[in-house]
This record gives C-alpha cells, sequence and structure tokens, in this order.
C-alpha cells in the first residue's frame, strides 16, 4: 500500500461541510483511495473509493486530483453523528480488506 | 452494504484461559477474511489473513499458536485467543471480501477482550 499523510486532527461546526486532506504522492497507478472512519468503539466503516475520477456516493464525495497525488473526502453537511476517526488508505482492489492504517484524522463536529 | 457481524462484542476472561471470537459474513460468501487489533488511540494493525478452506496467513510478529484462526466456511471464521493474558486485552476486528466482483471489504463490530 501507498504511504499517506493525513492531519491528526479537524473540527468542523455542525451543519457545514467538513474537507479532510489526504496526500498520497507515491500512489501507483493501479491503487485506489479508499475512505473509511471509525466511531469510537466500533469498526471501520466503508465509506467511498475511486481510481482517478471524482465520486459520489450518499454519505461523501471523492475529489482526486488529476495528478492523484492527494484526495480530499467531503462530508457536505456534517452532523455530530459525524464524529470519527477518518482513514484514507491507496491499495490496490485486489488487496480489499487487506489494508495498513495510518492514524487517521480525527473528526470533531461541534455543535 | 454488506453485513460482518462479531460475536461476542465483549468479552472478559480469566488469565490463562482461551476465548474464541467468531465473525461471520451474513449476507455474502468471503472467501477472505482479514484479523486485526486496535490498542486503545492506536491504529488497527492488521494480524492474519484467512482463507476459506486453507491455512492462515499471519503478519510478522503475530504467533499463529497464539492467535488461532480458522475459516471453515464462506460464512464464518473464528480467532482463538489461546492462554489469554492480560497484555492480550485488546479490540479485534474481523473484515470480510466478498467472493467476486466487490473491489471492497466490510468490517464486524470488534470485539473488546478484557483478560483479568
Amino acid at each position: 500500500d501507498a504511504k499517506t499523510t493525513q492531519p491528526p486532527s479537524m473540527d468542523c461546526a455542525e451543519g457545514r461541510a467538513a474537507n479532510l486532506p489526504c496526500n498520497h504522492s507515491t500512489i501507483s497507478g493501479n491503487e485506489y483511495v479508499y475512505w473509511y472512519r471509525q466511531i469510537h468503539s466500533q469498526g471501520p466503516q466503508y465509506i467511498i473509493h475511486g481510481l482517478k475520477n471524482n465520486e459520489t456516493n450518499e454519505m461523501a464525495s471523492l475529489i482526486i486530483t488529476e495528478d492523484r497525488k492527494s484526495s480530499t473526502l467531503i462530508l457536505p453537511h456534517a452532523t455530530l453523528r459525524d464524529t470519527a476517526v477518518y482513514y484514507c488508505i491507496v491499495r490496490v482492489a485486489a488487496n480489499a480488506g487487506k489494508s495498513t492504517f495510518g492514524d487517521g484524522t480525527t473528526l470533531t463536529v461541534k455543535p | 452494504g454488506a453485513v460482518v457481524s462479531q460475536h461476542p462484542s465483549r468479552v472478559i476472561c480469566k488469565s490463562g484461559t482461551s476465548v474464541k471470537i467468531e465473525c461471520r459474513s451474513l449476507d455474502f460468501q468471503a472467501t477472505t477474511m482479514f484479523w486485526y487489533r486496535q490498542f486503545p488511540k492506536k491504529s488497527l494493525m492488521l494480524m492474519a489473513t484467512s482463507n476459506e478452506g486453507s491455512k492462515a496467513t499471519y503478519e510478522q510478529g503475530v504467533e499463529k499458536d497464539k492467535f488461532l484462526i480458522n475459516h471453515a466456511s464462506l460464512t464464518l471464521s473464528t480467532l482463538t485467543v489461546t492462554s489469554a493474558h492480560p497484555e492480550d486485552s485488546s479490540f479485534y476486528i474481523c473484515s470480510a471480501r466478498a467472493q467476486q466482483g466487490h473491489t471492497e471489504a466490510f468490517f464486524g463490530q470488534g470485539t473488546r477482550l478484557t483478560v483479568v
């Protein structure tokens, strides 16, 4: 898995968009960008993944730069329940489930 | 997304006893399951990869005789912590990958093991 760099913590006001950055400058051509989150004392929850195009689902949007060296996860309207540790992981699709978790970003959504 | 269930969610055991943790894929068949452990305020660390019908592959530094893994069916993998000691107290999490067509794996809710 390519190495990723994320800020250790971020705050966001409830109802505002939360933009979580991730740097992955050594990403390979066949590696996807995955995002998970872990709410305290629970297992990680899959959020979204993408290869090079921007992706959107019911939970979030993923913006990947054209050179693929960085990405941003966007939670469009953060709620208190979005407070969690967010992990950005870069890996090939065939390694689904076998992930190298870094320290992630602790997002705190404040009222 | 697909559902992966772990049981128990929380267990307390005495030092020297063994504890079995189950990981089930409820609505899909999982040829491969993965076991992680997580210490307080730390990230997840992969322990082993479990393939249905074959021996598990352990990560470096993980004792295979200590952490027995069995993947007897396409929907069930078990992790047995043998002769547990207080230092084995941790949060254990499994993930499961679908048989085909998926580039994603799904995680169980985790098992909090406390050895006293």
